[in-house]
């Protein structure tokens, strides 16, 4: 079965700018999660969607940070303009449904904002 | 809001001897799920092991066992006979059992084997 996949695996780029991250699901799940991992801390919840729709965005930095669903499998997070603090490791989970206790993560994205 | 709480920053542990790390939470909720979840290098969280807040047993996978503590809000997870693979950071997460309860990790455990 494949896992969760996501690209890139590593991103440098200067403050202000923007990027974006890619996450492809295990087939077949309808949940999706964003989390961000800052150095030395565990994951946080960025945002979650079911299907296409967002189900949580509460702790989603929505002046700069944004993420979509189309057609309810990839999914894009983007951020613009980047800050210095945005520097972490963004990791993609997948879930059959919501209800669903367990996850299934991706080997996450490493940024680095200068 | 709930809360995962891991008091040991690192741990290390001899080859072949047993190691237990701490997790406590805070929740006003009675049916949750609580994990231990693995990260090595690669970065990939791997699933250690679950357990569900009504089942009273402890759960057991192989050399990995914990030890949950409802009243308590402890769940701790004990290694037994480590081996190097295992060395990796720690993660204790909290998972309310609602429709879309979302998961509240700790902050990890790094833990280093030696041979």
């Amino acid at each position: 079965e494949a896992g969760v996949a996501q690209s890139p695996r590593y991103k440098i780029i200067e403050k202000r700018q923007s990027v974006a991250f890619w996450c492809n699901p295990i087939s077949g799940h309808a949940t999706l999660y964003w989390y961000q991992q800052i150095l030395g801390q565990g994951p946080k919840l960025l945002i979650q969607f079911q299907n296409n729709g967002v189900v949580d965005d509460s702790q989603l930095p929505k002046d700069r940070f944004s993420a979509e669903r189309l057609k309810g499998v990839d999914s894009t997070l983007k951020i613009q303009p980047a800050k210095l603090e945005d520097s972490a490791v963004y990791l993609c989970a997948s879930s059959l449904d919501r209800g669903s206790e367990k996850l299934f993560f991706g080997s996450g994205t490493q940024l680095s904002v200068l | 809001a709930q809360t995962v709480t891991q008091s040991q920053p690192e741990m290390s542990v001899q080859e072949a001897e047993t190691v237990t790390l701490s997790c406590t939470y805070d929740t006003s909720e009675s049916d949750y799920y609580l994990f231990w979840y693995k990260q090595p290098p690669s970065r990939q969280m791997i699933l250690v092991i679950r357990q569900e807040a009504y089942k009273q047993q402890n759960a057991t996978e192989n050399r990995f066992s914990v030890n949950f503590q409802k009243a308590a809000k402890s769940f701790s997870l004990k290694i037994s006979d480590s081996q190097l693979g295992d060395a990796a950071m720690y993660f204790c997460a909290y998972r309310p059992n609602t429709n879309a309860g979302k998961s509240t990790f700790g902050d990890g455990t790094t833990l280093t084997v030696k041979p």
